[in-house]
């Protein structure tokens, strides 16, 4: 089984701070790297794809990938009250997403 | 244009009685995703179709489950007995292509399945 592991929440941030989100995967032969964000209640939405080490920015959103590591992280600059959310790592293999746990982050007005 | 549909939105039913949960993809997607969520094992796949053909099966979780696409705008999900471990939100998705560097799969709003 292909495991991705995030860091534990909730993550607590106030309002206009950064959120770093955080996601380990176990199989080396991934090779694209995604970030969800799923309102309560609500289905996931893709908000980050990335598939080469380094930096990939979006607006306030920034992903990061080292796959010597098998790390990727979101940032969430200026974070903001509609930010909160669950936010889950997705790593592709063999065609197929497998998911984190989540990650919910709620953002102190 | 109006999104992954999925019905019914929520499902109470009881133990032993055959649930089926349906599924309209976005119109010229070819490819189809059965998704459950539950608190305990999260976001897990357990079957996709391309061109409303089976490609892998292996995330579904017994024989009591079952999952057709007879034609590229409709699928079904089937659990016949349902048990009260099958009580969980079911996701379906589409995506227009899925290769390595991938196009994105678009989520439909989940059935909520409860099971007493």
């Amino acid at each position: 089984q292909k495991e991705v592991e995030q860091n534990s929440g909730p993550l607590s941030v106030p309002e206009g701070a950064i959120a770093s989100l955080n996601c380990t995967y176990s199989d080396r032969g991934s090779q694209s790297f995604f970030w969800y964000r799923q309102y309560s209640g609500k289905s996931p939405e893709l908000i980050m794809s990335i598939y080469s080490n380094g930096d990939k920015e979006d607006g306030r959103f920034t992903a990061q990938l080292n796959k010597a590591s098998q790390y990727v992280s979101l940032l969430i600059r200026d974070s903001q009250p509609s930010d909160s959310a669950t936010y889950l790592c997705a790593v592709l293999y063999d065609y197929k997403l497998s998911f984190g746990a989540g990650t919910t982050v709620t953002v102190r007005a | 244009d109006a999104g992954v549909i999925q019905s019914p939105r929520h499902e109470v039913t009881e133990m032993g009685q055959e649930v089926t949960l349906r599924c309209k993809p976005i119109s010229g997607h070819d490819y189809l995703f059965w998704y459950r969520q539950t608190m305990m094992r999260g976001l897990e796949l357990l079957i996709y179709f391309n061109n409303n053909v089976p490609i892998d099966d292996s995330g579904m979780p017994e024989d009591r489950f079952s999952a057709k696409m007879p034609n590229a705008s409709f699928s079904t999900l089937k659990i016949q007995p349902s048990e009260p471990r099958d009580s969980a939100v079911y996701f379906c998705a589409s995506s227009l292509v899925w290769d390595r560097r991938t196009d994105t799969q678009y989520f439909g709003p989940g059935t909520r399945l409860t099971v007493l």
